[in-house]
């Protein structure tokens, strides 16, 4: 169980153009999920937290407007990169909390999503 | 604030030898403690969690203990595979005014060669 999936896998764009990023729970409701961006051999860092039915919690220097987050449904959440440059090529996850699971805080993620910007 | 401190990577181990990654903390309260593994190309997996002090994880031959005294949560394992070759967070997760988040470390590379 909790599974979380994310599509496409990979992607290459044209830059000026925006890209949409889907993050699912396939066999939970997730309440609230997470979108990280991850550059070559660093850590994740957390973009979003992203709430059903209300609007995302942007965390400092991500921008708002240019990474729009849609939360729109409890198995679904996705992640727009508009008007992509290259310098938003990156490796973006996104994770999921299961409800039923409370105590132990833990986020499931998905397999990520490759972008390129070119 | 919280966070999470790993020791650099990369680690290269030849197959079977003793592994160990270091991970220590800072936050208030207890916090939950995690390592995560993501192999090349691939996203997080949750490799072992602790939520309490003095608790140890463990999955596929990895440990890691929960221990509050020295804030640490190091990860462990007695004979490493080739297959073991990944990246490994450490990370814990406190609620927050801002609500639930994980603090992940810097992640340490490990190769395991033949």
């Amino acid at each position: 169980g909790a599974v979380v999936s994310q599509h496409p896998s990979w992607v290459i764009c044209k830059s000026g153009t925006s890209v949409k990023i889907e993050c699912r729970s396939l066999d939970f409701q997730a309440t609230t999920m997470f979108w990280y961006r991850q550059f070559p051999k660093q850590s994740l860092m957390l973009m979003a937290t992203s709430n059903e039915g209300s609007k995302a919690t942007y965390e400092q220097g991500v921008e708002k407007d240019k990474f729009l987050i849609n939360h729109a449904s409890l198995t679904l959440s996705t992640l727009t990169v508009t008007s992509a440059h290259p310098e938003d090529s990156s490796f973006y996850i996104c994770s999921a909390r299961d409800p039923l699971r409370e105590v132990s805080n833990e986020q499931f993620f998905g397999p990520g999503t490759r972008l390129t910007v070119l | 604030g919280n966070s999470v401190t790993q020791m650099e990577g990369p680690v290269t181990l030849s197959e079977e030898a003793f592994l160990t990654i270091n991970c220590t903390y800072t936050a208030t309260g207890y916090p939950s403690l995690f390592w995560y593994v993501q192999y090349p190309g691939e996203g997080l997996q949750l490799l072992l969690k602790a939520t309490k002090a003095d608790d140890k994880g463990s999955n596929k031959g990895f440990e890691a203990t929960y221990r509050k005294e020295t804030t640490s949560f190091h990860l462990e394992k007695g004979s490493v595979q080739v297959s073991d070759s990944a990246v490994y967070f450490c990370a814990l997760s406190k609620v927050t005014g801002g609500g639930n988040k994980l603090t992940f470390g810097t992640g340490t590379q490990l190769k395991v060669e033949l």
